[in-house]
């Protein structure tokens, strides 16, 4: 039953590898976001896919790369891991934000734990 | 530049006791919506309250208010009766339409400690 989803749950991983992190929700939403919490706690929208298509593309480097193959899923694949990307990383939906104009929360993924060595 | 400012780090409260969260933000738009979520120590976000910048009336949701001051862009968080179950990290956010209300800009966070 849990509507937004995230594998996997921790990744532990060397410098320089390439990882993906895989997000699905069951809520009928078209918005889907990626979220970056550091190491102070700090929050920080990375990208957003409205019905498969990029909407918020934040000053994230080149290396991240989302995919939406369809509105229930949004992936982040991460080139050349860096120790800097050590970080829990948050998937969230919701329904359209222009439609709702702003009401409709975010439902968050339980994160990502991502360790680079 | 839309902002979100928590000026609390972290505060301790007695069980059964009221606290409130402070939240102030910045922003030009008229239309916006501000949420708390709140994160235990297990990690994952819950969604806790919402209130619209036209809703004329403070959100309410069971234990948690929201103090709204939109003259002085404060929307402060109250939970009354503190329980133990409510020590975690609490965040306070906007959206608008300047992100075309996409993306939840978080403020820094307040961690609680609930003491029995």
């Amino acid at each position: 039953d849990t509507a937004v989803s995230q594998t996997p749950k921790y990744l532990v991983t060397q410098m320089g590898n390439d990882k993906s992190i895989k997000c699905e929700q069951n809520l009928g939403h078209d918005t889907m976001y990626w979220y970056k919490q550091d190491s102070k706690k700090f929050l920080k929208i990375m990208f957003s896919y409205n019905n498969k298509e990029l909407i918020i593309n934040e000053t994230v480097p080149n290396r991240f790369s989302p995919k939406s193959p369809d509105k229930a899923h949004l992936n982040l694949h991460i080139n050349s891991l860096e120790l800097g990307d050590s970080a829990v990383y948050f998937c969230a939906s919701s329904l359209r934000p222009i439609q709702d104009r702003g009401y409709n929360e975010q439902f968050f993924g339980p994160g990502t734990r991502l360790t680079v060595l | 530049a839309q902002k979100i400012t928590q000026t609390q780090p972290g505060m301790f409260v007695q069980e059964k006791e009221a606290v409130t969260l402070d939240c102030t933000y910045d922003t030009s738009d008229p239309s916006y919506g501000l949420f708390w979520y709140k994160q235990p120590s297990s990690g994952e976000m819950i969604f806790l309250i919402y209130q619209g910048s036209y809703d004329q009336q403070n959100a309410t949701e069971g234990r948690y208010s929201l103090n709204f001051q939109k003259a002085r862009k404060s929307a402060n968080l109250v939970i009354s009766a503190s329980q133990l179950g409510d020590s975690a990290m609490y965040f306070c956010a906007m959206r608008s339409p300047t992100d075309s209300w996409g993306k939840l800009q978080f403020g820094a966070g307040t961690q609680v400690v609930v003491t029995p």
